[in-house]
């Protein structure tokens, strides 16, 4: 089984640009979740899909965010226009479970560098 | 908003020694969670406890669930190198999927 898959593994860009990030979840999950860990902190939650519809986003940051999940297989993170605290590594998780179960399968993340 | 509060941050020790780390909340968690993460890697769960109190071991790994639901450790015994990470506690609301992480704690092992 195939497991989470983020696309691109590194992004360097400069501040005011665009960048679309592309997680891949594990085939067959409903669950989408993007959480990002600024460096030397915790990894913070930013929202949860489930299929196409956002269950929860109450942790984007700000309108310069913004996820889909169009159809319900892949999702999108774009961060439009860039800024310097907007440098952290990215990670999306996906699971079958619902509510009280945890332990979702998390990807190997994007490291994004706004200079 | 709920915080983790993870302690130590970061720990150097040697091969072969054991590794206590704990996470305290003033928030009561559903279930409790511990993963580790390798270099250029994301998070893989190594325990998930679900009742207070409840003792759990996955292979050299032991960790806790505290009688409040308000902490849990986690210990490593008889540390090798491959043990070498980031280890993160995790919280988790009774109503919500959504996971509030600790700070994390630095390990380092030396031969």
């Amino acid at each position: 089984e195939a497991g989470v898959t983020q696309f691109p593994s590194h992004s360097v860009i400069e501040k005011g640009q665009t960048v679309t990030l592309r997680c891949d979840p594990i085939s067959g999950h409903d669950n989408l979740y993007w959480y990002r860990r600024v460096m030397g902190k915790e990894i913070k939650f930013l929202l949860h899909f489930v299929k196409e519809s956002k269950q929860d986003e109450s942790g984007m940051p700000n309108n310069r965010f913004l996820a889909e999940r169009t159809g319900g297989t892949y999702s999108t993170l774009k961060v439009q226009p860039a800024e310097l605290e907007d440098s952290g590594v990215y990670f999306c998780a996906s699971s079958l479970a619902g509510t009280g179960l945890g332990g979702y399968t998390f990807g190997s993340g994007t490291r994004l560098t706004v200079v | 908003g709920q915080q983790l509060n993870q302690s130590p941050q970061s720990m150097f020790i040697q091969e072969g020694e054991d590794v206590s780390m704990n996470c305290t909340s003033s928030s009561i968690f559903n279930t409790w969670l511990w993963y580790k993460q390798d270099p250029g890697e994301g998070p893989v769960l190594l325990i998930a406890l679900y009742k207070a109190g409840e003792l759990t071991s996955n292979g050299r790994l032991t960790a806790q669930f505290g009688i409040t639901r308000k902490d849990s450790f986690l210990n490593i015994s008889a540390s090798i190198p491959s043990d070498v990470g980031i280890y993160f506690c995790a919280g988790q609301l009774s109503n919500t999927d959504k996971l509030i992480f600790g700070t994390g704690t630095r390990l380092q092992v030396f031969p």
